[in-house]
């Protein structure tokens, strides 16, 4: 029953390492999104999907790169991993549509140490 | 750029209304939407409103829109305990980009 999930919950990694993390919506969606919140809550977009497509690419580091391999998954892989990398990195799906009510996922929280 | 500003803190008594306020910057948003954070967990879409309506109501929540001031609020009536959560604001702006701008989130202490 779960709308948009994702996988894993928590990480903890060693910095230089390289993780990813993956996200899965069946709400029938056809856009995606990454968000990245930081130790103080603030959320910011990072990416987003269109139909498989980049549409957004926010100022993010190259270390960073979404993958889409169809419309109900977005994954986000890191390579070489820093401190600063740390946060909770939310999944989001929408319909396309004018209101687009945006649906996020649990949230995976990433530790870098 | 967008903007959006919430204040960071909010306490009230349970049974009182509680009101969170929104200001946001960019004149082409066409909608605007809360969204309540439990400790812990994602983001829970509460209500939007389209930018061409003052006020929606759906049960114990109250949305105020004024587009002139570009300020946004969200009433919680008969305010509970399990409303004790960080609060979004977010615009979507008018130009097709599908992405939200958030506000840095209010968080909502209620006190028994």
């Amino acid at each position: 029953d779960t709308a948009v999930s994702q996988t894993p919950k928590y990480l903890v990694t060693q910095m230089g390492n390289d993780k990813s993390i993956k996200c899965e919506q069946n709400l029938g969606h056809d856009t995606m999104y990454w968000y990245k919140q930081d130790s103080k809550k603030f959320l910011k977009i990072m990416f987003s999907y269109n139909n498989k497509e980049l549409i957004i690419n926010e100022t993010v580091p190259n270390r960073f790169s979404p993958k889409s391999p169809d419309k109900a998954h977005l994954n986000l892989h890191i390579n070489s991993l820093e401190l600063g990398d740390s946060a909770v990195y939310f999944c989001a799906s929408s319909k396309g549509g004018r209101a687009s009510e945006q649906y996020f996922g649990p949230g995976t929280r990433l530790t870098v140490t | 750029g967008e903007d959006v500003e919430q204040s960071l803190f909010l306490s009230v008594r349970e049974g009182d209304s509680s009101v969170i306020n929104c200001t946001y910057t960019d004149s082409s948003s066409t909608y605007l939407y809360w969204y309540k954070q439990e400790p812990g967990a994602g983001l829970q879409l509460l209500t939007y409103i389209f930018s061409n309506m003052d006020m929606k109501q759906d049960q114990r929540l109250t949305v105020l829109l004024n587009k002139k001031d570009k300020h946004l609020s969200l009433r919680i009536a008969d305010t509970q305990t399990g409303d004790s959560a960080i609060y979004f604001c977010a615009e979507r702006e008018g130009t097709g980009r599908r992405a939200l701008t958030f506000g840095s989130g209010t968080r909502l202490q209620v006190q028994p």
